[in-house]
């Protein structure tokens, strides 16, 4: 079973228009992070935002958020105020375990989903 | 900043030519990784190292090797290419101390086999 689901291949928003891109996750790991990443056309992985298993609160940075549903293991990314520079490709990750030690450092990557950010 | 090198931005090789992808990081770190990159399939992980000549494979290590000798270079190593290994590269580090788990990319190699 794929352990990060992006069901959405392709995304199209309006620039200035808000945007949710879709990311659930399945572990059975108490102590588990995820992560957002972008990578534009030209090929870098850009690091978004984290959110940790057992933080309270929902991770937020700028105009990105992560609305972290625990019970559901739904982990999305919203982009508000869309702009140009944010088409992209974005992936969902997951680290399980607490990073730490020779199998806990890897990130499992769901497929991604491309936002096109239209004017 | 944390940087992680990638030696070819581009590679074309033939079938059956050994291919050597190298990866260096500036930052310490302990951990580094190979992932693959396909359309539509993600990032796959091929090999990662937690420590200087510790290896443990990934989701698809077939067809592919590593070597660790230093702690900040990493490389994969197609022992003899194949047009099914035509793909992108992504080299990535983190810490091993405690941390989130953010990994660090370099900027990819794309690899065509011929």
């Amino acid at each position: 079973a794929q352990k990060i689901t992006q069901t959405q291949p392709g995304m199209f928003v309006q620039e200035k228009e808000a945007v949710t891109l879709d990311c659930t996750y399945d572990t059975s790991d108490p102590s588990y992070g995820l992560f957002w990443y972008k990578q534009p056309s030209s090929g870098e992985m850009i690091f978004l935002i984290y959110q940790g298993s057992y933080d309270q609160q929902n991770a937020t940075e700028g105009r990105y958020s992560l609305n972290f549903q625990k019970a559901r293991k739904s982990a999305n990314l919203v982009i508000s105020a869309s702009q140009l520079g944010d088409s992209a490709m974005y992936f969902c990750a997951m680290r399980e375990g607490h990073g730490r030690g020779s199998t806990l450092g890897r990130l499992y990557f769901g497929r991604g989903t491309q936002l096109t950010v239209w004017p | 900043d944390v940087k992680v090198t990638q030696s070819s931005r581009y590679l074309v090789k033939r079938t059956g030519e050994k291919v050597f992808l190298e990866c260096v990081q500036d930052m310490d770190h302990e951990n580094m990784f190979w992932y693959r990159q396909d359309p539509g399939l993600g990032l796959r992980l091929i090999y990662f190292s937690y420590d200087v000549k510790m290896k443990e494979k990934g989701d698809i290590p077939e067809g592919y090797s590593v070597s660790r000798e230093k702690k900040e270079r990493f490389s994969l190593i197609l022992e003899s290419a194949s047009t099914n290994q035509t793909s992108m590269y992504l080299c990535a580090s983190s810490p091993g101390t405690a941390h989130t788990g953010e990994l660090f990319f370099g900027e990819g190699s794309r690899l065509t086999v011929l």
